[in-house]
């Protein structure tokens, strides 16, 4: 049974400051991981997919890797601006199927 | 549609009334989730639809949960007798193409009193 871990569950930095947020995953037999942004009574909004094949993908101040053998990916936050608040989920699609398992998110509070 | 739209966005009931939530997927998308999310907490998985395969109940929580899919296009996630506990935000994706990326809407806000 996948089960996906995100830590920490909240963070807070100040403006222009890098961040990571991370992700593990406890089966490595996975089709795709992708990261979310979700802003308060908002839905969620998809940021990076990696698929099984790939290693890392990249969208502006935002990286995204994966590392299926340790069962972790990692989210890099380049310049953080008050504007990245929200909590980031990780979620997890296993081979064989297509459940999408969900990490309870970090919260991120980035101060002016 | 451009994008997923779940309806009612606000849903009041009385504790033991049933309850219908409706999501309407990316036009051409063949794959169809439900999740909820209660206050301050992640995702639960509640159930997927993909094509005409047989659906994956598996994260339904209990028999007053069912959902269908009709015509492979609209889901509806019908709560019989609600219950205080099932107040959440129930979000709906769908996906549509081999590389799986997930689309959510705005989610259906469930309030049992």
């Amino acid at each position: 049974k996948q089960e996906v871990t995100q830590i920490p569950a909240a963070l807070s930095v100040p403006e222009g400051e890098n961040l990571v947020l991370n992700c593990s995953f406890t089966d490595s037999a996975i089709y795709n991981l992708q990261w979310f942004r979700q802003d308060p009574g908002k839905g969620l909004t998809s940021l990076l997919l990696i698929q099984s094949s790939q290693r890392e993908q990249t969208s502006g101040r935002l990286n995204a890797s994966l590392d299926k053998s340790s069962g972790r990916s990692t989210l890099y936050i380049a310049a953080s601006q008050p504007g990245d608040s929200a909590t980031y989920l990780c979620a997890v699609r296993s081979t064989g199927g297509f459940k999408t398992i969900f990490g309870a998110g970090t919260r991120l509070f980035v101060k002016a | 549609g451009a994008g997923v739209s779940q309806s009612p966005s606000n849903k009041v009931t009385e504790k033991g009334k049933d309850v219908e939530l409706r999501c309407d997927p990316i036009s051409g998308h063949t794959a169809l989730y439900w999740y909820r999310q209660s206050l301050g907490q992640g995702l639960e998985f509640l159930i997927y639809f993909q094509g005409n395969s047989a659906p994956d109940k598996s994260g339904l929580p209990s028999d007053r949960f069912s959902a269908e899919r009709t015509g492979g296009s609209v889901s509806t996630l019908t709560i019989q007798r609600t219950q205080q506990e099932d107040s959440a935000v129930y979000l709906c994706a769908s996906s549509g193409d081999l590389i799986g990326e997930l689309f959510f809407g705005e989610g259906s806000r469930l309030t049992v009193l």
